[in-house]
């Protein structure tokens, strides 16, 4: 399986810094069709999972534009270039390249 | 718009078997392939299994696999997880989520307890 792994595990950061998610992956996650299937995810305390990234650094509609993503091959992340009060909550990776399908750890972001 | 609303969920012993379901409206489930993903109290995301859009094929996270079952009737635009041999680490609230994980349920809780 591949494995994610997460760094930070947790993020304090000031109301309006920038805030960095870094996620590695045990192989590259490039498919055979040339695209690269790593998504990020917000949880949110009391809430689903939402999908904020797709495909290393498309952002879903509604994300705001201070998240993006980066990365290739085994080596991404996930920025927040201002951080607000109602980005609070746990991100995740998540590998959709590889079966089964798995995802990081998880960095919990909390306001300092 | 789309609407995923899982059930089913509740107390069960060790041992014991349940079955949860994820009703999908708001776009046609007949093309999408459909997971299940579970967060056990204080734990990360875990992905658990997927139907193929036609049923037609399923994968297992190897820590179910065996004892858990993925179905769907597309007739009735339903995803279903059927749970055996339930033990404590089983213990988790499950989404149901579309193919690309654009859109996830609320989440049903599944405790395993004696």
């Amino acid at each position: 399986d591949v494995v994610m792994t997460q760094s930070p595990l947790s993020l304090p950061v000031i109301l309006g810094q920038p805030a960095s998610i870094s996620c590695r992956a045990s192989q590259s996650l490039e498919y055979s069709d040339g695209n690269t299937y790593l998504y990020w995810f917000q949880l949110r305390p009391g809430q689903s999972p939402r999908r904020l990234i797709y495909k290393v650094s498309n952002r879903d509609s509604g994300v705001p534009d201070r998240f993006s993503g980066s990365g290739s091959g085994t080596d991404f992340t996930l920025k927040i270039s201002r951080v607000e009060a109602e980005d609070v909550g746990v991100y995740y990776c998540m590998q959709g390249t590889h079966w089964p399908r798995t995802f990081g750890g998880g960095t919990k972001v909390e306001i300092k | 718009q789309v609407q995923l609303v899982e059930s089913g969920g509740g107390v069960v012993q060790p041992g014991g078997s349940l079955r949860l379901s994820c009703a999908a409206s708001g776009f046609t489930f007949s093309s999408y392939g459909m997971h299940w993903v579970r967060q056990a109290p204080g734990k990360g995301l875990e992905w658990v299994a997927i139907s193929w859009f036609d049923g037609s094929d399923k994968y297992y996270a190897d820590s179910v696999k065996g004892r858990f079952i993925v179905s769907r009737d597309n007739s009735k635009n339903m995803l279903y997880l059927e749970m055996n041999s339930l033990t404590a680490e089983d213990t988790a609230v499950y989404y149901c989520a579309r193919w690309d994980f654009d859109h996830w349920g609320q989440g049903t809780l599944v405790t395993v307890s004696s």
